[in-house]
Formats: C-alpha cells, sequence, structure tokens
C-alpha cells in the first residue's frame, strides 16, 4: 500500500535552517509528482510546493519561494524540503503528499505528518 | 492568484441530514477543483477531484458538482464518521490552493 512517513521536523530559532523528508513507498516513485503542505495551529492548509515526477519542474507558494527548496532523490525514493532562514509564521505541521498524477494536480495520499516549531 | 472561499465556514447538522458546503473562485478554473475531509489529528483524506469524480473507495454518499467559479459538496445522508473540516483546493498556474474549510459538527 502506499506510504508517506515524513521526517525531519522539530524546534529551530528564527533565521535558521531545517530539512524535511518524505520517504515513500508501495508505489511507483519516478510516476507521480509530490507536494508540501503545511498545516499551522489551529488553521486550514496551506500548499508549499510540488515537484514533478522529472524532478525538473518546482512550484512554490509566495510565501515560502526564495527560502525553501524541494527535491527529490529517486535512487532513495525521498523527496526533501530544505527550509531556509526560518520565521515564526513557518510554524505548522507539514504534509508530504503524493499526486494523483506525474505532476501537480491533487494530493491522494498523504503522510501522518511532522511537526515544524519556530521560536526564539 | 485565484482565492477559493468557502460557505459556511461552520455548520451544525444532525445524523441522517443532506449537508451542502459551497467553494467560490475569484475567478474561473474549468473543472480543476478537489474536495478533501480532515478528522482532527489526522491528514486529510482525497473525496473529491476534478469537482466531480468520487476517489476510489469514498462512499457513494459523497458527490461533487459545478464548474467555473462554483463548486458543491454534497453528502447525501450524513453519518456519525462524517463529523470532520471539509476543503476545497484549485489548481491554477501549477500552484496549489485550499479554501478556509468547513467544519461540521454534530448538533
Amino acid at each position: 500500500q502506499v506510504q508517506l512517513v515524513e521526517s525531519g521536523g522539530g524546534v529551530v530559532q528564527p533565521g535558521r535552517s531545517l530539512r524535511l523528508s518524505c520517504a515513500a513507498s508501495g508505489f511507483t516513485f519516478s510516476s507521480h509528482g509530490i507536494h508540501w503542505v503545511r498545516q499551522a495551529p489551529g488553521k486550514g492548509l496551506e500548499w508549499v510546493a510540488v515537484i514533478w515526477y522529472d524532478e525538473r519542474n518546482k512550484y512554490y507558494a509566495d510565501s515560502v519561494k526564495g527560502r525553501f527548496t524541494i527535491s527529490r532523490d529517486t535512487s532513495k525514493n525521498t523527496v526533501y524540503l530544505q527550509m531556509d532562514r526560518l520565521i515564526p509564521e513557518d510554524t505548522a505541521v507539514y504534509y508530504c503528499a503524493r499526486d494523483l498524477y506525474s505532476t501537480g494536480w491533487y494530493c491522494d495520499n498523504w503522510g501522518q505528518g511532522t511537526r515544524v516549531t519556530v521560536s526564539p | 492568484d485565484i482565492q477559493l472561499t468557502q460557505s459556511p465556514s461552520f455548520l451544525s447538522a444532525s445524523v441522517g441530514d443532506r449537508v451542502t458546503i459551497t467553494c467560490r473562485a475569484s475567478q474561473g478554473i474549468g473543472n480543476s477543483l478537489a474536495w478533501y475531509q480532515q478528522k482532527p489529528g489526522k491528514a486529510p483524506n482525497l473525496l473529491i477531484y476534478d469537482a466531480s469524480t468520487l476517489q476510489s473507495g469514498v462512499p457513494s454518499r459523497f458527490s461533487g458538482s459545478g464548474s467555473g467559479t462554483e463548486f458543491t459538496l454534497a453528502i447525501s445522508s450524513l453519518q456519525p464518521e462524517d463529523f470532520a473540516t471539509y476543503y476545497c483546493q484549485q489548481l491554477h498556474s501549477y500552484r496549489l490552493t485550499f479554501g478556509g474549510g468547513t467544519k461540521v459538527e454534530i448538533k
């Protein structure tokens, strides 16, 4: 069965960096886009970034563009989210999600999430 | 950027009720819209995509309709496990946007 497992969350000071990982299994990893979606405490869902099946096409929300970088390693079936220059507004549970298709349309399978807290 | 506005933001209903949730887009998006259900402490679950296509494994009491700027999620007969928060989501210019959510609670 499709499984996505996030890791790498934690507490970090503003201005510092953190790298999240999303380990995928149970499907053909190279055939699907992968998204990161976050949810601040008590708030709704906010899309963060997507990387297409081809590793070349990457798109970001305006709120993270220039600070976050998404990448994928097909040899490890893993997607990463490098988060630099973190700010308190980045505090959230971060979910990775598989796209229904090879690019980026809809999130049909989700991980359990990893919590990121940005605090002095 | 395209904005998605859900209404109502909160809904109180009883088991067996028919429930509808509306999602309005700030400009036309064709049928590129999905609906998700999220329960407390859990990841979202895809219910509907392409505005009206039921995701595999989702009960048939859920249905979606609409195109352009106005979309609806309907639950024909609310079940105890349906009390949750529902989000719409659209794709435009390769970026996704979620609506603000509708919380469905037990009356």
